[in-house]
This record gives structure tokens, sequence and C-alpha cells, in this order.
């Protein structure tokens, strides 16, 4: 019965190759978020999905995409990893995308680039 | 741009000790404050929130924190910490969109 589940939870790749992770949230919430931690534990914003459409897109690398199928779903596509990439992406949503809704994370996918 | 700054990277208390966490924001307007909690190997855990009133606001596991305008803080306090508080905290601003701008986050290390 995880809110928000992530796959998968661990994800080790060579440069250059293209990877997706996975998120679903079973809360019935309408908005959804891409936050990138990392290897100094700081988190940033990627993506903000709500109701399947992007409503703001942080300054990422294009080859970084979101892709939503339904609102229960927002799914991490990379291209071209690069060294850089590597991270703890985490997952998380929200009732809506209004200031007083909390947000509930997964429990993040580590990314390795070697 | 907002802000958000947490100047203790690492607090070791001991057991049964008080605590408190420092965070300081840089907001234009009434701010949305927030104070999440990391476990090792897990998500974020919401450990409560201010939005508006009583500036002071009780959340889970026992925390409270304090919202003064006039210092921009939000400090997160425990009277009595446990050793299972031992974890990563982070303070966090809301923005548009209800994107969070998160500190850097303190490590608590709990001594028996």
């Amino acid at each position: 019965d995880t809110a928000v589940s992530q796959t998968p939870k661990y994800l080790v790749t060579q440069m250059g190759n293209d990877k997706s992770i996975k998120c679903e949230q079973n809360l019935g919430h309408d908005t959804m978020y891409w936050y990138k931690q990392d290897s100094k534990k700081f988190l940033k914003i990627m993506f903000s999905y709500n109701n399947k459409e992007l409503i703001i897109n942080e300054t990422v690398p294009n080859r970084f995409s979101p892709k939503s199928p339904d609102k229960a779903h927002l799914n991490l596509h990379i291209n071209s990893l690069e060294l850089g990439d590597s991270a703890v992406y985490f997952c998380a949503s929200s009732h809506s995308s209004s200031y007083n809704s909390p947000l509930h994370f997964g429990n993040g996918t580590r990314l390795t680039v070697t | 741009a907002q802000s958000v700054t947490q100047p203790d990277i690492h607090i070791t208390v001991s057991e049964g000790a008080s605590l408190e966490l420092r965070c300081n924001y840089s907001y234009g307007a009434t701010p949305y404050l927030f104070w999440y909690v990391q476990s090792p190997g897990q998500g974020l855990q919401l450990l409560l929130k201010y939005f508006s009133g009583d500036t002071l606001v009780q959340g889970i596991k026992g925390f409270e924190a304090e919202f003064k305008r006039s210092q921009s803080s939000f400090n997160l306090r425990k009277p009595s910490v446990h050793w299972s508080d031992a974890a990563e905290y982070f303070c966090a601003v809301g923005n548009a969109g209800n994107m969070l701008t998160f500190g850097g986050g303190t490590r608590l290390m709990v001594k028996p």
C-alpha cells in the first residue's frame, strides 16, 4: 500500500545510455514532481506535472523528459546519460498545486553513471 | 529569489536532550514553510508546516517549530530527543506551483 513508489531503487549505467525511472502514486493526487538530490544532499525541483500538463519546467537539460501516461504516473526519461547525472531522484505527489498541499515523497532512485 | 539556509550541517545531541535546528529563509511575501525529515535510504516525510495563524506549530513525532517573521526564521525544536530521531532534516519554503525550495539539510546524530 505504498503511497508513492519508484522503480528501480538503484540504477547503475554507463555514460551515453538512455534510462527511465518510473513513479506511481495511489493517493489520487493531481500533481506530481521530480526532485534531484545531489551528493551533498541538496534537493532541487526538476519538474512539476498537474493533471498531465507540465506546469513548471526548471532549467534542466533537455536530455531529461517527464512522461505522464495518466495522473497516477510520472516517469522520468534521461537520454545520453552523463557523469553529472549521478544523484538520487525523488518522485513526489500532492493533492493539488496550491501552497497548502503537502508533498508525499517516494523513497528515491539512486542513479550511478560510470 | 527565495532561498533557505540551514546554518548547521551536522548536529550531535545526547539522547534525552533538547534539540533546536535552525532555518532562515529569504522570501518576498508571506512564506509557506515546511520541515521534512529524511531517514537513510528513505524519502522525505513531512514533520510540520506553517501557512498562517499561530506562529508556533506542532508536528508529528513531538516536533514543533516557531515562525519568527522579524528574524526570517523557522526553527525546529524537540524537548527530548530519541535515538530514532537521527536523520537528515530539511527546511523548505513553498513557491508558485507548490514547488519547494529546500535548505541544504542538517544531519542529526544522537549519542546514547
